[in-house]
């Protein structure tokens, strides 16, 4: 296993266009988590799953956003009828059950909206 | 609201000297404190956590401090290297439901 893998790495869409994006999280990591960054800020936490429980979301996920966890493996983000603010760093992190908040990160989409 | 503070102006730093970074919190009280290491595009990676009972962790060129009064964290980097050019980012962390994270700190070590 080499990691939290994300697809795609850049995504470049129009204005009004629906993007998804996966993430595959670390083999047997039950907590799964969704941030978005912009240039020069830290990430903004968007959704945490465990499993395939969506726990907590963030004021930041409008109702255009949507995250699913099917079986508690891979996760999609999908942004529906996208804005120019949503052009960031899309990533995507894993913890195992049972150990601290430590969290592994995938490499993130680059999500260039035109 | 929470709020984590992060020094925004870069660290820039001679090859050999330690780097000391700096995180400081208000507003809540968290029960971990993680560093992160994220070089550009780029998902950041988890370096170390400090726990709330901790006053100091160390790993290899690394050391974190953490103090519950003053609410703040120390990262520093002894013998630092260019390869240590990276931007740090801090997370004081309540619980694992998700990590709140500083804006981070671009630290570079010239040669």
């Amino acid at each position: 296993d080499t990691g939290v893998s994300q697809d795609p790495r850049h995504k470049i869409t129009k204005r009004g266009q629906n993007v998804t994006f996966r993430c595959d999280p670390i083999s047997e990591h039950n907590r799964l988590y969704w941030y978005r960054q912009t240039l020069g800020q830290g990430p903004e936490f968007l959704t945490y799953f465990q499993n395939e429980a969506q726990l907590e979301k963030s004021r930041l996920l409008s109702d255009r956003f949507s995250a699913e966890r099917p079986k508690g493996s891979f996760s999609t983000l999908e942004i529906q009828r996208t804005e120019q603010g949503d052009s960031a760093m899309y990533l995507c992190a894993s913890s195992p059950a049972g150990t601290g908040p430590e969290a592994f990160f995938g490499q993130g989409t680059r999500l260039t909206v035109v | 609201s929470q709020k984590i503070e992060q020094n925004s102006e870069a660290l820039n730093i001679q090859e050999g000297k330690t780097a000391t970074l700096t995180c400081n919190y208000t507003n809540y009280s968290p029960a971990y404190l993680q560093w992160y290491r994220q070089d550009p595009g780029r998902g950041p990676v988890f370096l170390l956590l400090i726990r709330e009972n901790e006053k100091e962790k160390r790993k290899e060129r690394l050391k974190v401090t953490f103090d519950t009064t003053l609410k703040q964290s120390l990262f520093h980097i002894t013998a630092s290297q260019p390869a240590d050019s990276a931007t740090y980012l801090c997370a004081p962390t309540t619980g694992f439901q998700k990590l709140v994270f500083g804006t981070g700190t671009r630290l570079l070590v010239s040669p």
